[in-house]
């Protein structure tokens, strides 16, 4: 099984400010990953697939990368609706699997 | 519209059984995957199960292989979930969500149904 981490866990930012979350996995693989965006009592979104691939209707502001171990998701200016919990999953060996998440509060 | 609802969720005893069902519309289950994934209180995503689009694969996560079964009636567009020997640790909220067809993505999700296992 392929273990996914996240860092931070909490990030406390301000409207406004780039914002850079990380995800590791424990074996290598390419780009089959995928960030997902999660607010209070809603199902999650998809954000961004085959590591940097933005699903349809996802802002530009959003963007990923990386390949390999280390996977970034990266929010270019905050926007109050951003405030949220971001997962990052890997689909490239079953089971597939998310990483604990990283929120994303007000600072 | 895609649309996905689930429904089924609720109290149940340990060591009881629960099935849960996803109610599709938009667009035909049969085409994609689709998936269960279930997400404890106050905690992260946890991927549960998959039917291929073709029914032909089923896929469980090791923490239900064996007691969880997942299953289709193409002609309701429905896909269900099966649990029996419920455990506490399977307290959470359900969601079934659609993958992108090519790779298991999720691209479109229910809004969830709570089940809680307590005696």
């Amino acid at each position: 099984e392929i273990v996914m981490t996240q860092s931070p866990t909490t990030l406390s930012v301000s409207p406004g400010e780039r914002v850079t979350l990380s995800c590791r996995a424990s074996q290598f693989f390419s780009s089959n990953l995928a960030w997902y965006q999660q607010k209070p009592g809603q199902a999650p979104r998809l954000l961004i697939y085959g590591a940097s691939t933005r699903a349809t209707g996802v802002p530009a502001r959003f963007s990923g990368s990386g390949s390999g171990t280390e996977f970034t998701l990266t929010i270019s200016s905050l926007q109050s609706e951003d405030f949220a919990v971001y997962y990052c999953q890997q689909y490239n060996n079953w089971p597939l699997t998310f990483g604990p998440g990283t929120k994303v509060d007000f600072k | 519209q895609v649309q996905l609802v689930e429904s089924g969720g609720g109290v149940v005893q340990p060591g009881r059984s629960l099935r849960l069902s996803c109610a599709a519309s938009g667009f035909t289950l049969s085409r994609f995957g689709i998936h269960w994934v279930r997400q404890a209180p106050g905690k992260g995503l946890e991927w549960v199960a998959v039917m291929s689009y073709d029914g032909s694969s089923k896929y469980y996560a090791d923490s239900v292989q064996g007691r969880f079964t997942i299953s289709r009636d193409n002609s309701k567009n429905t896909l269900y979930l099966e649990m029996s020997s419920l455990r506490p640790e399977d307290t959470a909220v359900y969601y079934c969500a659609k993958d992108l067809g090519s790779y298991p993505i999720f691209d479109f999700w229910g809004q969830g149904t709570l089940v809680i296992v307590s005696s």
